[in-house]
This record gives C-alpha cells, structure tokens and sequence, in this order.
C-alpha cells in the first residue's frame, strides 16, 4: 500500500517570498491533517479536513497560510508571505476516519525561511 | 496549561535498562490515546495504542489513568534501537484530532 506523499523535500526560501506543500494521502482515507513541526518540539496542529471539508484551522495562521483540499484527495499547504519563524518541517498526514485510529504520516517538507 | 505534556527529558540510560514515560493531558473528554515514535528527521509512526486496561507489545507496556488525566510507557530491556523520541498523543472525539505532545528523547547507550 502506498504511504503519503509529500513533495517538496526541502525548501529553501527568502523571507517575504511565497511557498506551497502538496500531499496526496492514502488512497480511501477521508482525514487529513497538515502539522507543523518546529525542531526540538512535537508537531501542532495546523488544519484537519474530512473529505473536502475543513474540520479544525483554529491554529492556522489565516493572515498568511492557506490550505484546500478541493476534491478531498489531495492537498496543499501555502505561505505567503513566509516568515523566519516558519522555518520547520511540514508533515502531512492521513487516516481513515476522525475516530483516532492510527495517523499515518508523510516524510515531511523542511522548509528554511532566511 | 498545555493540552499534552510529557517528561522533559532527555533520557540516557544503559542498553537493558528500564525506562518509564508519562504524559498528562488537560481535556477530560479526550477519547483515545497513543504513543508514536519518532526517529531523528523522521515522521512520527504509531507505536502503540492506550487503553483503559493497560496494554502490552512485547517490551513495551502502556497505561492509561482516566481519573487522573494521565498516561505511562514502560520500555524494558531498553535496545539500542530504542533511541528516539517518544510522543504522546491524544484525540478529542469532539474535536476529532491528534494533539502530541513536545515528546521525550531516549538515548540508549551501549
């Protein structure tokens, strides 16, 4: 079974400057999950979708990031403009549905912000 | 107060040894609990579930204390392969989502 995909890998930006992450999830699963994982923390949560529809965005940063997933397949993630401060590594991830089985997470995006 | 915390750490023990984690948690309706692990520069992957009744997988022993809003793993006969950060995790049927916490690191040296 193919895991998530996530691509970029790595990143590297100017502050100010924009940048977009995709993920495409487990085929058949109706949540994902966008997180942020700065180094030396554990990974926060930025939005959730069931499907195509948005769950929780409460810890997204609405003036700058963005993020849809239209035909509730695939996603992607976007900053503009970036910040130093988003310098991390975006990890999406999926599961089958919101009851709390098992996430499966992509390998990430390291994003450096300069 | 932070809605998952754990131990600070870091942990550094002798290959063999026992080792014990906890994890408090803030929202008393919070519904399931896990442990993920994660390697360095890794994604987090699910090491095991929490149940209620206490569970086992081989060296590893989880906990759950509902009433005091906490959580344990136990590793025994700590392998080298071991080292990793450990992460709490907790869902929120209401909410519907993993909060981690920051996690624990354990070193297991020779």
């Amino acid at each position: 079974e193919a895991g998530v995909a996530q691509s970029p890998r790595y990143k590297i930006i100017e502050k100010r400057q924009s940048v977009a992450f995709w993920c495409n999830p487990i085929s058949g699963h109706a949540t994902l999950y966008w997180y942020q994982q700065i180094l030396g923390q554990g990974p926060k949560l930025l939005i959730q979708f069931q499907n195509n529809g948005v769950v929780d965005d409460s810890q997204l940063p609405k003036d700058r990031f963005s993020a849809e997933r239209l035909k509730g397949v695939d996603s992607t993630l976007k900053i503009q403009p970036a910040k130093l401060e988003d310098s991390a590594v975006y990890l999406c991830a999926s599961s089958p549905n919101r009851e709390g089985t098992e996430a499966f997470f992509g390998q990430g995006t390291r994003l450096t912000v300069v | 107060r932070k809605e998952v915390e754990q131990d600070p750490g870091p942990f550094n023990v002798p290959e063999g040894a026992t080792v014990a984690f906890n994890c408090t948690y803030s929202n008393s309706a919070s519904q399931s609990f896990f442990w993920y692990r994660q390697d360095c520069r890794k994604e987090p992957k699910l090491l095991m579930s929490v149940y209620s009744s206490g569970n086992e997988d081989g060296r590893f022993t989880a906990q759950l204390n509902r009433a005091s809003q906490y959580i344990s793993l136990l590793i025994r006969d700590s392998k080298l392969s071991d080292s990793a950060t450990y992460l709490c995790v907790v869902n929120t049927l209401s909410q519907g989502n993993l909060i981690f916490g920051k996690g624990t690191k354990l070193s297991v040296k020779p």
